[in-house]
């Protein structure tokens, strides 16, 4: 059975500072799919990135960036300077080749950033 | 390009009534998914529909089912509501695979009194 726990229920910073959402995974799948997807208030789920399971290469994006290490199974979400805008819940989501489409997702983390 | 369009945004419901949530996906996009976000479960998978067939279903009593049209577009159907029903359904479209990233609508907020 594939598992996602974020262990982080609420993260709370001042603007501009650095933060890091943990993500722990669980699978026994050898091919699997992980991302990071970000729901602001208004509802929508809006994807922010995707990794192969083969592929550990870590990513930046702008003031995003994502550290993959398998042997820790772990994928987390680091965002530099933190803005307002960035306040929202993140969830961290697993698909595995065998259930097609089909996400697990994780709790998900609050993220407050302050002004 | 438009996104995945949810219809209706909101619908209050009784007990015991049937509720019919409408979906349609990005356009090219023919798998089309369907989870229910709930404050104590979570977001939670109920069905992934391509080319008219569900392919996979998620652990949800039979009173939840959906279809798929022709055109890619999907509905979800829940018969004998319970109150435990009330949230949010999002349905998500994507290309077919695993890696595919699923692009979300603004889901339907489903309450039951």
């Amino acid at each position: 059975a594939q598992k996602v726990t974020q262990a982080q229920t609420e993260i709370s910073v001042v603007e501009k500072e650095d933060v890091t959402l943990d993500c722990v995974y669980e699978t026994r799948d050898t091919t699997y799919y992980l991302f990071w997807y970000k729901q602001p208030p208004s509802g929508e789920l809006v994807f922010l990135i995707r990794r192969n399971s083969f592929d550990e290469q870590n990513e930046i994006s702008g003031r995003y960036s994502w550290n993959f290490q398998k042997s820790t199974s772990s994928f987390n979400f680091t965002i530099t300077a933190s803005q307002v805008v960035d306040s929202a819940v993140y969830f961290c989501a697993l698909s595995v080749r065998e259930y097609g489409n089909k996400l697990v997702f994780g709790a998900g983390t609050i993220l407050r950033v302050k002004s | 390009k438009a996104g995945v369009t949810q219809t209706p945004r909101y619908l209050i419901k009784t007990r015991g009534q049937q509720v019919t949530l409408s979906c349609s996906p990005i356009s090219g996009h023919r798998s089309v998914s369907w989870y229910q976000q709930t404050p104590g479960q979570g977001l939670q998978f109920l069905f992934e529909y391509f080319s008219e067939t569900q392919r996979n279903k998620g652990n949800f009593p039979g009173r939840f089912s959906g279809r798929q049209f022709s055109n890619s577009r999907s509905e979800m159907n829940v018969s004998t509501l319970e109150l435990g029903d009330s949230a949010l359904y999002l349905c998500a479209s994507s290309l077919p695979g695993p890696n595919q990233p699923q692009h979300f609508g603004d889901g339907t907020r489903l309450s039951i009194l």
